[in-house]
């Protein structure tokens, strides 16, 4: 089944303690991004990536880091989590960048204490 | 930082009445214009990716035409039923890599 998968599902941590959120898809797709979703406001993209070794940042990168060292895989990193990170947060991946659908992992609930 | 903007916010309607929605972005440096459907505990679903002007799309009841001159885009529901109660998202694609998404219409469809 063409899927993208995100673990964990729920999060509760502290703040500065280091966490990763991990995105895989199987469907061989070069685009990936990751989006953090917050009460009134618009999905808003953190950082994308064109392909494996390609990463850019998205309108709100400030406090994540990402990597692309696997055409599959795209995990979230937050080095020092602040309360302002507490949001509902999506993978997604396309095949070709904007000029194909995004398909939405089924999102990872982070509360930052 | 790009705007996006839906409107209404929100819209109750009667199963079988037909309605629209309507999504507005920057008319310069258009590369595509993408829209979701967003139901509760679920992931956004595409509905639509659109690229040019004057395009025109359809799936079942649900149809979309683009405007990128204008820097607008509707979505219209054609008889609407309850299943199709949920959030309905747009993104406008800028300089062809990232994505601003609008806040999001909510439908309910009242049976």
């Amino acid at each position: 089944e063409a899927q993208v998968t995100q673990n964990p599902r729920y999060l509760i941590t502290v703040t500065g303690k280091k966490l990763t959120v991990t995105c895989s898809q199987n469907m061989n797709h070069e685009y990936m991004s990751w989006y953090r979703q917050d009460p009134g406001l618009g999905l808003r993209q953190i950082y994308y990536s064109m392909n494996v070794e390609v990463t850019d940042k998205g309108d709100v990168p400030e406090g994540y880091k990402v990597s692309r060292k696997e055409k599959r895989n795209f995990p979230l990193i937050l080095e020092s989590p602040s309360p302002n990170q507490t949001s509902l947060y999506f993978c997604a991946s396309s095949g070709q960048g904007v000029y194909n659908e995004q398909f939405f992992g089924p999102g990872t609930r982070l509360t930052v204490l | 930082i790009l705007n996006v903007e839906q409107s209404p916010q929100s819209l109750h309607v009667q199963e079988g009445d037909s309605t629209n929605f309507t999504c507005s972005f920057p008319s310069s440096n258009f590369y595509a214009l993408h829209w979701y459907r967003w139901e509760t505990a679920k992931s956004p679903e595409a509905l639509f990716v659109m690229t040019l002007n004057g395009d025109e799309k359809k799936k079942g009841r649900i149809s979309a035409t683009l405007n990128t001159k204008e820097g607008y885009s509707y979505l219209y529901i054609k008889g609407s039923q309850p299943e199709d109660s949920a959030t309905y998202l747009c993104a406008f694609c800028h300089t062809g890599n990232q994505f601003y998404f609008g806040t999001g219409t909510s439908l309910t469809v009242i049976p």
